[in-house]
């Protein structure tokens, strides 16, 4: 089944705590891309990835990292949350940038 | 400055009636064009592709894209309490950057 499996799904955190989101899809994507979703404020681009080792920032890119060193994986690291970080998490993928895109499932994130 | 504008709502339709979902957009280089439906606490689902000017249908969904005025909506036939969800515009420039998101539009389907 081709899908885009996240972990974990829920976390609560304290500020400051090194974490890291895992992303893997398996339908041989070239483009994947990572969202944060807030009320009033909708899905908004944190980073994204063209292909292995080709990373760019989004829209918040700020507190957060990303790394492509395998085409399946693109994990999302916050090495030093904060609780404004607080968010529901997306990652998608698809076959080019302008093509349309494949969710996880997402990733409920809390930062005390 | 990408931007992508929907009517927050709620937008209440009573069910068998035609639900119509409005989008506009403010680059004109824009390329692609998706709907996505998105129930509460999960994630967002592609309904509708849509790439040139003119109309798409599928099932009960229809996308109907107007370059010209920087416009694309969603029309949703026969509408079913199982519609009842935030409907997602999100737009492509024919960059990297992927796609921008609008804000979402509740749609609620009255029984």
């Amino acid at each position: 089944e081709a899908q885009v499996t996240q972990n974990p799904r829920y976390l609560i955190t304290v500020t400051g705590k090194k974490l890291t989101v895992t992303c893997s899809q398996n339908m041989n994507h070239e483009y994947m891309s990572w969202y944060r979703q807030d009320p009033g404020l909708g899905l908004r681009q944190i980073y994204y990835s063209m292909n292995v080792e080709v990373t760019d920032k989004g829209d918040v890119p700020e507190g957060y990292k990303v790394s492509r060193k395998e085409k399946r994986n693109f994990p999302l690291i916050l090495e030093s949350p904060s609780p404004n970080q607080t968010s529901l998490y997306f990652c998608a993928s698809s076959s080019g940038s302008n093509q349309p895109q494949h969710f996880g499932d997402g990733t409920r994130l809390s930062i005390l | 400055q990408k931007e992508v504008e929907q009517n927050s709502g709620p937008l209440s339709v009573p069910e068998g009636a035609i639900a119509s979902l409005n989008c506009t957009y403010s680059d004109r280089g824009s390329q692609s064009f998706f709907w996505y439906r998105q129930y509460s606490g999960k994630s967002p689902e592609l309904i509708m592709s849509i790439y040139s000017n003119g109309d798409k249908e599928d099932g009960r969904f229809t996308a109907q894209l107007n370059k010209a005025s920087q416009y694309v909506s969603l029309l949703i036939r026969d509408s079913q309490p199982s519609d009842s969800a935030t409907y997602l515009c999100a737009v492509n420039r024919g960059g990297a950057d992927g796609l921008t998101f609008g804000k979402g539009t509740h749609l609620i389907i009255q029984p």
